[in-house]
């Protein structure tokens, strides 16, 4: 069982340059989510899919897009990257907990290292 | 707005000794809380997650505390090894239920 992988695992791009991070989970679970960690920042959400087919926006989704292709993967387009977007990016899923239902443990991958000159 | 705060960025303790880690929140009265342990280079691993109803969980050597009145929750480690060194992170979930919001992460290190 792979969990969540995330592709690439690191990144360096220009200002102005766009780039897809790819995140697959193989765990079938419904919600996937995109959180990127800054240091002294800790994990925000930049914006999450409850289901497949809808994405809504999470605390920092300025200049980020997303797509929901289909139950496993949940893709994060940066289309005109900028030096603030410098930042290691996280994907992950909702893992209900067997006592706990309705819980939203999640599980994350590995993350993607992103750095915008 | 909702807030987390754990107001230890950095802890330094001895090999077999408890670290007690602290999590307080505001705005919010959240039905469980949850905490995570992020290596190095690595995505946060799901450790356990208390509910309101719940005073206290353990698992081996972790033991989780939730205070619903002082809002705020604390996590043990007891017998602390070195490999217990990492960045702890508690969790809430948002007020719609739709996500988690994390609190910046206490790094631990347990030395020799």
């Amino acid at each position: 069982n792979a969990g969540v992988t995330q592709t690439p695992k690191f990144q360096v791009l220009k200002t102005g340059q766009s780039m897809t991070l790819q995140c697959a989970q193989d765990m079938n679970h419904n919600s996937m989510y995109w959180y990127r960690q800054d240091p002294g920042m800790g994990l925000r959400l930049i914006y999450y899919s409850a289901s497949e087919g809808t994405t809504d926006k999470g605390e920092v989704p300025n200049g980020y897009n997303v797509s929901r292709l289909n139950k496993r993967e949940f893709s994060l387009r940066l289309e005109s990257a900028a030096p603030s977007q410098t930042s290691v990016y996280f994907c992950a899923s909702n893992k209900l907990s067997g006592g706990d239902s309705g819980a939203n443990v999640l599980t994350f991958g590995a993350g993607s290292r992103l750095t915008v000159l | 707005s909702q807030k987390i705060e754990q107001n230890s960025e950095a802890l330094n303790i001895q090999e077999g000794k408890t670290a007690t880690l602290t999590c307080n929140y505001t705005n919010y009265s959240p039905a469980y809380l949850q905490w995570y342990r992020q290596d190095p280079g690595r995505g946060p691993v799901f450790l356990l997650l208390i509910r309101e109803n719940e005073k206290e969980k353990r698992k081996e050597r972790l033991k989780v505390t939730f205070d619903t009145t002082l809002k705020q929750s604390l996590f043990h480690i007891t017998a602390s090894q070195p490999a217990d060194s990492a960045t702890y992170l508690c969790a809430l979930d948002n007020q719609a239920g739709t996500a988690l919001i994390f609190g910046k992460g206490t790094t631990l290190s347990v030395s020799s």
